[in-house]
Formats: C-alpha cells, sequence, structure tokens
C-alpha cells in the first residue's frame, strides 16, 4: 500500500502526559499536513512543511505542540502535557506541490483520548 | 467564523436517484475547492476537485458545479449508490490547494436501497 499511513491509530493517556504521532505520506510528496477533527466539526489545519520546512502554524498549534520533519519524508506531532481538549482525530494528509493545483491526500488518523 | 459552510447536516436518497450536495464559501481568495468522502474511524478520502477557472468537472458518477458569483459549489452523485453513504466534506485553499484547507463541518449522505 503506497497511501498516506499514520501510527498509532489510537492512543489513549492521561491529563498531564506526552503523547508523539507519526505520520509517513506518499513517498514522492513534497508537502506534508496536520490536520485536527472534533466531533461534528471537519478537519482543522494545524501546521504543514514542505520538504523539512515548517511553512506555516496555525493558532489553534498552541506551545505544548510541536511537529517536525527531520529529513523531508516522515514527520511527527507531539503535544506534551496533554489536556482533556486535545482529545481528537489527528489527521496527517500529503501532496506533491506541482505547478498548478495540488490534491491533499489523508491518511487514516490516530484517534487520541486523553482521560 | 465559518469561512465555508455546508448548511445541511444530512441527506436521504434512494438508491438509483440524484444526491446533490451544497456548499458556500465566504473568501473570495479560494481558488480551489475539492469534495472528500469519510468513512467512520478513516480518513477522508478525495473525491473530486475543481479549480476556480472552471465551472464544471466531471468525473463518472460525480460532478462538482461551481458558481463563483454566487460562492457556491454543489456535488452532484448520479446515480447514488448504497456505498455512497458517508459524510461528505467540502473544502476550499488558496493556493491551488498546496496550502491550508478549510473544511466545511460535513454532511451526512444516506442511500438507501
Amino acid at each position: 500500500d503506497t497511501g498516506v499511513s499514520q501510527n498509532p491509530r489510537h492512543k489513549i493517556t492521561k491529563r498531564g502526559q506526552n503523547v508523539t504521532f507519526r505520520c509517513d505520506p506518499i513517498s514522492e510528496h513534497n508537502r506534508l499536513y496536520w490536520y485536527r477533527q472534533t466531533l461534528g466539526q471537519g478537519p482543522e489545519f494545524l501546521t504543514y512543511f514542505q520538504n523539512e520546512a515548517q511553512l506555516e502554524k496555525s493558532r489553534l498549534l498552541s506551545d505544548r505542540f510541536s511537529a517536525e520533519r527531520p529529513k523531508g519524508s516522515f514527520s511527527t506531532l507531539e503535544i506534551q502535557r496533554t489536556e482533556q481538549g486535545d482529545s481528537a482525530m489527528y489527521l496527517c494528509a500529503s501532496s506533491f506541490r506541482g505547478r498548478d493545483t495540488d490534491t491533499q491526500y489523508f491518511g487514516p488518523g490516530t484517534r487520541l483520548t486523553v482521560l | 467564523d465559518q469561512q465555508v459552510k455546508q448548511n445541511s447536516p444530512s441527506l436521504s436518497v434512494q438508491e438509483g436517484r440524484i444526491s446533490i450536495l451544497n456548499c458556500d464559501y465566504t473568501n473570495s481568495m479560494f481558488d480551489y475547492f475539492l469534495w472528500y468522502k469519510k468513512y467512520p474511524a478513516e480518513g477522508p478520502t478525495f473525491l473530486i476537485s475543481i479549480s476556480s477557472i472552471k465551472d464544471k468537472n466531471e468525473d463518472g458518477r460525480f460532478t462538482v458545479f461551481l458558481n463563483k458569483s454566487a460562492k457556491h459549489l454543489s456535488l452532484h452523485i448520479v446515480p447514488s449508490q448504497p456505498g455512497d453513504s458517508a459524510v461528505y466534506f467540502c473544502a476550499a485553499s488558496d493556493g491551488g490547494g498546496s496550502e491550508k484547507l478549510v473544511f466545511g463541518k460535513g454532511m451526512k449522505l444516506t442511500v438507501n436501497p
């Protein structure tokens, strides 16, 4: 399968703990995006990378959140000192930055539950 | 402030009939629009897209129409099939899809056999 993969698929943690999620994009894609989706809402943008450079961060991405894409391939999203409000589906997408238009392809997501 | 709005939370149609899903947007800088389908516990699956230079794009049973003056787009599914039952999201971008996507809240489509 050559789609976007995310690990773990589910994570349950206690409030105050740190968690890290991983995203592996489609291999030839140079852009990688993180979104968060809560119940009854559409996905909300968090941040995105072109290769290893983080180009934009949403104001939703508080200082407890950090994302990296160290070698321009996989990416990690870390949440420190988790809060119950962080419970959500975290989605990763990738695209190839072309000349005209891009299509973002999404992974299956990581469901985070903070107790 | 919601820049992309899907005002109807749900739609139910009979198998074989047409499904029409609507989406409105407020940001005139949006130049690329996409529709995604989502099943429970899965990520969104790309369906079809349209650039602002076009007013229609067709792919098999799926057609997207864009009315820029009204800031409105719609997705037509003909004929509808039970496997089309899912939540559909409209999304928009102001960078040809390379920048962040702004999503609507989604609409649940149920196609009855």
